[in-house]
């Protein structure tokens, strides 16, 4: 088991430039969520999809904020335009919900930073 | 609203002594997950144990293992024969399981293990 990939580990770009960040979720996984850690706000959900489709996208900050999944195993988030207050570090997590195994998985994430 | 305490943002443990970090939460209801997570410096978030509320019988996971006390809604970790890889921090995570996909973290307790 790969666990889950993310991609790039690090980007750096400048403020109003787009921003993609790609999450594969663990293989057999239905639940996947995006989170931001920041030191000011500790770790928040962005979105969670739930076989593939979004339910609940709350959390995500602004209109410049949109996530995808357009099948079982490929997520993005994408940022559009970047403001330097979106550095950050972005993880995708999934789980295998409604079957009995609450377990989350992380990925190693990818650090933003926007200048 | 579901909330997690971590009281103690940072701790330091003596290579090979036992260490306990604290955990409490709030919560009306009477069956849910309470997790640890470690977070290394290389960023990625790690299951360390896991509780389910309706077993009486704590987790343990080799060095790790939890004194869950539900009526208390305390919910600690200890982590026996500390080794410099335990240096991280930590995060108490709690989820109400169901169709509540949340997980609420609490803000980390920072663990250092010196030689």
């Amino acid at each position: 088991d790969a666990g889950v990939i993310q991609s790039p580990r690090h980007e750096v770009t400048e403020m109003g430039q787009e921003v993609t960040l790609r999450c594969k979720p663990i293989s057999g996984h239905n639940s996947l969520f995006w989170y931001r850690q920041t030191m000011m706000r500790g770790l928040e959900l962005l979105i969670y999809f739930n076989n593939n489709v979004p339910i609940d996208d709350s959390g995500m900050p602004e209109d410049r904020f949109s996530a995808k999944m357009p099948n079982a195993s490929f997520s993005t988030l994408k940022i559009q335009p970047s403001e330097p207050r979106d550095s950050a570090v972005y993880f995708c997590a999934s789980s295998r919900r409604g079957q009995g195994d609450e377990k989350l998985f992380f990925g190693s994430g990818t650090q933003l930073s926007v200048l | 609203a579901q909330t997690v305490t971590q009281s103690q943002p940072e701790m330091s443990v003596q290579e090979a002594e036992t260490v306990t970090l604290s955990c409490t939460y709030d919560t009306s209801e009477s069956n849910y997950y309470l997790f640890w997570y470690k977070q290394p410096p290389s960023r990625q978030m790690i299951l360390v144990i896991r509780q389910e509320a309706y077993k009486q019988q704590n987790a343990t996971e080799n060095r790790f293992s939890v004194n869950f006390q539900k009526a208390a809604k305390s919910f600690s970790l200890k982590i026996s024969d500390s080794q410099l890889g335990d240096t991280a921090m930590y995060f108490c995570a709690y989820n109400s399981g169901g169709s509540n996909y949340k997980l609420t973290f609490g803000k980390g307790t920072l663990l250092t293990v010196n030689p």
